[in-house]
């Protein structure tokens, strides 16, 4: 079963002004973190923002923030004010801790353009 | 600079014919992971480790071995490669804590595989 679900293949959003990406996640665990990555083309993964499960406020990083809405299993990333250098593929992740051992599982992401 | 090196960046080969990548990070991190990225699927794990001499299974770990015998590398080893392994792969690494935590995987700028 897939556990993180990013149900945007590709987005599209005028430059300066706000957009969302979804993210989804299936876990049993009360102890886990999700996180946000964006790949330009250019092929490198940069983090962009952190939400652990115990957090009761959303992240926020610059102009990235994290809608986190634990009972409905969703960690939305938002993005205000995009600009050009924001198209990019973003990746929805979730680190589990098991068993002590810990895994990071990635949506296929969503592919993010930016239209002057 | 605190960074995860990986070697080669490109590499074109043939069936069959072992290879090595290696990742090297100077970060003292305890954390470090192989994923392949493939057009549609994201990121997948293959290998990850949790310390010197610990290693275990991710999601895809199937034609692949790894090694730990120092904390700041982690090459990965294709004995036989095929051409289902082209791919792109990175490396990752992190500050490890089982549980509640926050620390993001630092990547490698990839490794671009075609075996032929």
């Amino acid at each position: 079963a897939q556990k993180i679900t990013q149900t945007q293949p590709g987005m599209f959003v005028q430059e300066k002004e706000a957009v969302t990406l979804d993210c989804t996640y299936d876990t049993s665990d009360q102890s886990y973190g999700l996180f946000w990555y964006k790949q330009p083309s250019s092929g490198e993964m940069i983090f962009l923002i952190y939400q652990g499960s115990y957090d009761e406020q959303n992240a926020t990083e610059g102009r990235y923030s994290l809608n986190f809405q634990k009972a409905r299993k969703s960690a939305n990333l938002v993005i205000s004010a995009s600009q050009l250098g924001d198209s990019a593929m973003y990746f929805c992740a979730m680190r589990e801790a098991q068993g002590g051992s810990e895994k990071l599982v990635f949506g296929k992401g969503t592919k993010l353009t930016v239209n002057p | 600079e605190a960074q995860v090196t990986q070697n080669p960046r490109y590499l074109i080969t043939v069936t069959g014919k072992k290879l090595t990548v290696t990742c090297s990070q100077n970060m003292n991190h305890e954390y470090m992971s192989w994923y392949r990225q493939d057009p549609g699927l994201g990121l997948r794990q293959i290998y990850y480790s949790m310390n010197v001499e610990v290693t275990d299974k991710g999601d895809v770990p199937e034609g692949y071995k790894v090694s730990r015998k120092e904390k700041r590398n982690f090459p990965l080893i294709l004995e036989s490669p095929s051409p289902n392994q082209t791919s792109l792969y990175f490396c990752a690494s992190s500050l490890s804590q089982t549980g509640v935590g926050g620390y993001e995987q630092y990547f490698g700028p990839g490794t671009r595989l075609t075996v032929t």
